[in-house]
């Protein structure tokens, strides 16, 4: 169990630019979610998938954003066109494959974006 | 409208006293609760968690918190703190009826200790 990664750890863009976030869930977990942490709040749920399926997405994800995790195992995350609102920390999380939303969900350390 | 909310923007204890870190929830029904850690760099660690049955939880690092359902709170403590537990502490819920599970987090607590 090496936990939850996410690359890069930091990214500063100019408004305008495209990026992409990476994440890499615990292995054998198949749900993997995307929160958005802005600076003194709390997480903000984004989207969640079950193995390759994107089955929920919250309304703070624009046109904009879009999520894939082709083969149910990584997830990427893009953002086009940065705004400096979209500056903040993102978060990625994955869950074992049961159906029980008391099972715990594991953090990675987050993408800190930059955008100026 | 549904929410979670921590009172306590910062609050600073001195190391060795005793911690009590507020939560208070509004939703329809009883949802399932965690509380989590944030250290500077780091991911959000579990806490502890509840969901049903005794309405007091423990946890890992010596900390409890206690479910009170006609407060719709969900309250952590710790008895001693110790100077490593400055960090960010955040309530969350799990709405019973989404089967996805996604988390909706309060805007945090910040402890501070004092020496």
């Amino acid at each position: 169990d090496t936990g939850v990664s996410q690359n890069p750890r930091h990214k500063i863009t100019k408004r305008g630019q495209n990026v992409t976030f990476r994440c890499d869930p615990i292995s054998e977990h198949n749900r993997l979610y995307w929160y958005r942490q802005t600076l003194g709040q709390g997480p903000e749920f984004l989207t969640y998938f079950q193995n390759e399926a994107q089955l929920e997405k919250s309304r703070l994800l624009s046109d904009r954003f879009s999520a894939e995790r082709p083969k149910g195992s990584f997830s990427t995350l893009e953002i086009q066109r940065t705004e400096q609102g979209d500056s903040a920390m993102y978060l990625c999380a994955s869950r074992s494959p049961t159906v029980l939303s008391t099972d715990t969900q594991y953090f990675g350390p987050g993408t800190r974006l930059t955008v100026l | 409208a549904q929410s979670v909310t921590q009172p306590d923007i910062h609050i600073t204890v001195s190391e060795g006293a005793s911690l009590e870190l507020r939560c208070n929830y509004s939703y329809g029904a009883t949802p399932y609760l965690f509380w989590y850690v944030q250290s500077p760099g780091q991911g959000l660690q579990l806490l502890l968690k509840y969901f049903s049955g005794d309405t007091l939880v423990q946890g890992i690092k010596g900390f409890e918190a206690e479910f009170k359902r006609s407060q719709s709170s969900f309250n952590l403590r710790k008895p001693s703190v110790h100077w490593s537990d400055a960090a960010e502490y955040f309530c969350a819920v799990a709405p019973i009826y989404n089967q996805g599970g996604k988390l909706i987090f309060g805007q945090g607590t910040e402890l501070s200790v004092k020496p």
